[in-house]
C-alpha cells in the first residue's frame, strides 16, 4: 500500500550544527504534509506543516522543503539545541481528506552536547 | 486551555482479557481519531470519530472497537487481546475541518 517512509531511521549531530531529516512519500494525492516531534513519554507534537502548493515553509529555527517532482520532504533545523533530541515523524495527509493520516516510520536524532 | 488526557497511562493485561482506554479531548474539539504505536510498525491509524460518529477507519480487525460520547469523550476497545497489542494507545483531537491534531500522551499497554 502506499506510505510514508524516512530514509534514516537515527541522526546524531553536534549542537549547533544544522539538522536536516529526510522523508519519502508515495501518494501523489496527498496535498498536506505534516512534522511531529515526539519526546521520550509523550505524544506527537506539531512542529510545521506545508501544503503542496508550496516549496518551502519556514518556522521558528525549523523549515520544510518539499519536493513534489521525487515525493521529497525534509525538515531542517537551525543550530541545534539537546532539547531537540526526539523522534521526528512525517505525515501526509491524503486529499479532500482532513482525517486520513499517514505516518511515516520516524527518525530519532540525538543531539551531541 | 487543557490538553488532551488519556487515562489509564499504563496498563497490564494477560491474553485473552479485553481493555478500554479513555481519552478526553481538548475543549471544544469534536473529532478524535486512535493510533496504535509500536517499534515494528510505527504510528498506525486506528479510527477516528466526530460527533459520536466513525468517520474513519484503519486496517486493524474487529476486535478493536471505539465509541465517543456526546461531551466528545472517546474509548476503545480491544477485545481477546493477543500478544502483538502490545503497544503504546495514542489519541489526538482537532477541530473538524483541519488538519492539526494534538495528541495526548498515551496509554501504554502490555499484554502478557
Amino acid at each position: 500500500g502506499e506510505s510514508v517512509g524516512l530514509h534514516l531511521p537515527t541522526l546524531s549531530v553536534q549542537e549547533g550544527d544544522n539538522s536536516i531529516i529526510n522523508c519519502a512519500y508515495s501518494n501523489s494525492a496527498s496535498d498536506y504534509f505534516i512534522w511531529y516531534k515526539q519526546e521520550s513519554g509523550k505524544g506527537p507534537q506539531f512542529i510545521i506543516d506545508i501544503r503542496s502548493n508550496m516549496d518551502k515553509r519556514q518556522g521558528q529555527r525549523v523549515t520544510v522543503l518539499l519536493n513534489k517532482t521525487v515525493k521529497h520532504l525534509s525538515l531542517q533545523i537551525a543550530a541545534t539545541q539537546p532539547g531537540d533530541s526526539a523522534v521526528y515523524f512525517c505525515a501526509e495527509n491524503i486529499a479532500t481528506s482532513y482525517d486520513k493520516v499517514i505516518f511515516g516510520p520516524g527518525t530519532s536524532l540525538s543531539v551531541i552536547p | 486551555k487543557a490538553g488532551v488526557t488519556q487515562t489509564p497511562r499504563y496498563l497490564i493485561k494477560t491474553r485473552g482479557q479485553q481493555v478500554t482506554l479513555s481519552c478526553s479531548p481538548i475543549s471544544g474539539h469534536r473529532s478524535v481519531s486512535w493510533y496504535q504505536q509500536t517499534p515494528g510498525q510505527g504510528l498506525q491509524f486506528l479510527f477516528e470519530y466526530f460527533s459520536e460518529t466513525q468517520r474513519n477507519k484503519g486496517n486493524f480487525p474487529g476486535r478493536f472497537s471505539g465509541r465517543q460520547f456526546s461531551n466528545s469523550r472517546s474509548e476503545m476497545n480491544v477485545s481477546t487481546l493477543e500478544l502483538g497489542d502490545s503497544a503504546l494507545y495514542l489519541c489526538a483531537s482537532k477541530l473538524s475541518a483541519t488538519y492539526e491534531q494534538y495528541f495526548g500522551p498515551g496509554t501504554r499497554l502490555t499484554v502478557t
